[in-house]
């Protein structure tokens, strides 16, 4: 059983659509984070979130923290090839605690 | 500023034997960690070392073991390899241990057990 569950596990759409990525627990966090990680390569981290409803933008990409704190989305505006890659989330339980649980993952692929 | 180095990048090796990863980082940090990658499960945690000289269990801890005799190195051995432990492992780091601290991942070493 998956502590944290990522939807969809895959998408592929066409470069300049819309796109969101779920990552949704029954479980409380008292933090989340969402790395993307490239091929060969290990997860870069892109954001922390922290307080229940806290939004937070990285250029085109749109992270949501929900208010109960079980859940977190990611939305990319007018996805590009770059984008491509897999998306994870990871959360903290326990405030402090640095045992973070990864969702399963998203594979993202944006086609020119 | 290499970051976090890992060795070797694949292995491929028989059940029943001993192997060792290695991991070294340059950043000073205080926080170690190792994971491994299996498809369709994401990143899952082995063991967690808080400082140098401390080491702790994560979620899948059977079967590997770690040490942490210094700041910089952080070695995972596998005792007796089996199958099951064929995966991409990744050795990462942070500054501190608060779960919002980043966390800077190793390229992975890919290990098939045969």
């Amino acid at each position: 059983t998956q502590l944290l569950e990522q939807s969809p596990q895959f998408l592929s759409i066409q470069e300049g659509e819309n796109l969101t990525v779920y990552c949704n627990s029954s479980s409380v966090f008292s933090s989340l984070q969402w790395y993307r990680q490239e091929p060969g390569e290990g997860p870069v981290l892109l954001v922390t979130v922290v307080t229940g409803g806290e939004v937070k933008k990285l250029k085109r990409l749109t992270f949501q923290f929900g208010d109960a704190r079980k859940d977190s989305s990611l939305h990319i505006t007018a996805a590009q090839p770059g984008d491509t890659g897999l998306y994870l989330c990871a959360g903290a339980k326990i405030q402090g605690a640095q045992k973070l649980v990864f969702g399963q993952g998203t594979r993202l692929t944006i086609n020119p | 500023i290499a970051g976090i180095t890992q060795a070797p990048t694949s292995q491929i090796l028989a059940a029943g034997r001993r192997m060792t990863l290695r991991c070294t980082q340059d950043m000073r940090h205080n926080a170690m960690y190792w994971y491994r990658q299996d498809l369709g499960l994401g990143l899952r945690l082995i063991h967690y070392s808080n400082t140098a000289g401390t080491t702790g269990k994560g979620e899948v801890p059977d079967g590997y073991s770690v040490s942490r005799a210094n700041t910089d190195d952080f070695p995972l051995t596998l005792a007796s390899a089996v199958p099951s432990q064929t995966s991409v492992y990744f050795c990462a780091s942070s500054s501190g241990g608060a779960s919002t601290d980043t966390q800077y991942f190793g390229p992975g070493t890919r290990l098939t057990v045969l």
